[in-house]
């Protein structure tokens, strides 16, 4: 069964440093999204993404969020200056040919862990 | 915004039955329900849509009331493998795809 893919799986980096995050969606699938976990607690929407656009971002996903779709296969999600609080649990989804009414698969994560 | 679950948390025997509601303070477009293990990432269950279309496991069935912006989770005859915490995913925008999760219901079945 196709799957979404994240790498790498687990991350550790120093405070005010960059990082990228990569997903590589369900091939045919037109809408992808990030979400966010921390330890313990619910799973938090960041941002949609569709056509090459942001289609909506919480409040979570500031200046300092951004989202890419380099190729035809790939999906990052940068952080360019972490904060201690960024720590978390960062997963990847994607979904098929319409935003609603479509199941939404997530990939197995990253876990960040900011020093 | 966030909707609620309950219960926090629900401790059966194998073969037992249980339901875990989710209720919405807006209009929801659909309800999605996701169950997550220890460290794994979050496995789609199944989706409600309004007009009472569904969509998922075989094993396990769900309502969703429209009017009352609820959703529930019937899990009947529960097995070992169903253990870990139960999230349900509230569309309110219609549009984006956007899922607002609740707090999560953690299920543990015993032998």
């Amino acid at each position: 069964e196709p799957e979404v893919t994240q790498t790498p799986s687990h991350q550790v980096t120093q405070m005010g440093q960059e990082v990228i995050l990569r997903c590589v969606p369900i091939s045919n699938h037109l809408y992808f999204y990030w979400y966010r976990q921390i330890l313990g607690q619910k799973v938090e929407f960041l941002v949609s993404f569709y056509n090459n656009e942001i289609s909506e971002k919480s409040e979570i996903f500031d200046d300092q969020f951004s989202v890419e779709r380099p190729d035809g296969s790939n999906f990052t999600l940068k952080i360019r200056s972490t904060k201690l609080e960024d720590s978390a649990m960062y997963f990847c989804a994607s979904s098929g040919d319409r935003a609603i009414n479509q199941p939404q698969h997530f990939g197995d994560g990253t876990r960040l862990s900011i020093l | 915004q966030q909707p609620v679950q309950s219960p926090q948390a629900v401790i059966l025997r194998e073969g037992e039955d249980a339901v875990i509601n989710c209720s919405s303070s807006k209009a929801l477009y659909s309800v999605h329900w996701y169950r997550q293990k220890h460290g794994e990432a979050p496995v789609f269950l199944m989706i409600l849509l309004k007009g009472g279309e569904q969509k998922g496991h075989e094993k396990i069935s769900a309502s969703f009331n429209e009017k009352k912006q609820q959703s529930s989770l019937y899990l009947t005859a529960s097995q070992l493998s169903y253990s870990g915490t139960y999230f349900c995913g509230t569309d309110v925008s219609g549009n984006t795809g956007k899922l607002i999760f609740g707090q999560g219901t953690t299920l543990q079945v015993k032998p």
